[in-house]
């Protein structure tokens, strides 16, 4: 059985550097295929991918943001880390860390990607950026 | 850049009743799509991948079709527990989601 879960501050200033960490269990980063991604939702609005990290070490980041994004695998390996630099409130939202699989081809005997989709998410935790 | 657009934003369909949601891809996604179901203060769930491939334990009146830049959901008899929001994602390239349809009671 596949569970994530998120843990990290609920709460940050201005300017601050966010830091959140993905527990997960079920599954290895170490697995061929395997991916593990964070995604945000700003209250009442969409969602938005932001980083993701494979078994491989290849890791991968929102346009966007990827200045400010860092994306690790924590010794343990049962957690990967994201930290989201110079926070703003414009950042509060719930951030949701998620697992996928990337599509085999045996034609080519390579994975399909570099992305795919997400099929176990966890529950996520409110980061609300504010003095 | 790849923009998604999903619509309605807000469909008002009674229960029993066939839903029918639209997801839109500014170019080609090939069938690199999926549909996840979100409900207040729940994380998403993997409805659909692949455009048409229902998920593990997704009911069958969930189904998926289209390809390239069209998609479409449909719920083919609502139930209680269906009414929530519901979000595309392409991961053709770096994942992008549509800003989501709200599926409310009629």
């Amino acid at each position: 059985q596949i569970t994530l879960r998120e843990s990290g501050p609920t709460l940050v200033k201005p300017t601050q550097t966010l830091t959140l960490t993905c527990t997960f269990s079920g599954f290895s980063l170490s697995t061929s295929g395997v991916g593990v991604g964070w995604i945000r939702q700003p209250p009442g609005k969409a969602l938005e991918w932001l980083a993701l990290i494979y078994w491989d070490e290849d890791k991968r980041y929102s346009p966007s943001l990827k200045t400010r994004l860092t994306i690790t695998e924590a010794t343990s390996k049962n957690q990967v880390v994201l930290t989201m630099t110079n926070m703003d409130p414009v950042d509060t939202a719930t951030y949701y860390c998620a697992h996928l699989t990337l599509e085999y081809d045996v034609l080519t005997a390579s994975y399909r990607g570099p992305f795919d989709y997400f099929d176990y998410w966890g529950q996520g935790i409110l980061v609300t950026v504010s003095s | 850049e790849i923009v998604m657009t999903q619509s309605p934003a807000t469909l008002f369909v009674s229960p029993g009743e066939r839903a029918t949601l639209s997801c839109r891809a500014s170019q080609s996604v090939s069938s690199k799509l999926a549909w996840y179901q979100q409900k207040p203060g729940q994380a998403p769930r993997l409805l659909i991948y692949g455009a048409s491939t229902r998920a593990t334990g997704i009911p069958a009146r969930f189904s998926g079709s289209g390809s390239g830049t069209e998609f479409t959901l449909t719920i083919s008899s609502l139930q209680s527990e269906d009414f929530a929001l519901y979000y595309c994602q392409q991961y053709n390239n770096w994942p992008l989601f549509g800003q989501g349809t709200k599926l409310e009671i009629k």
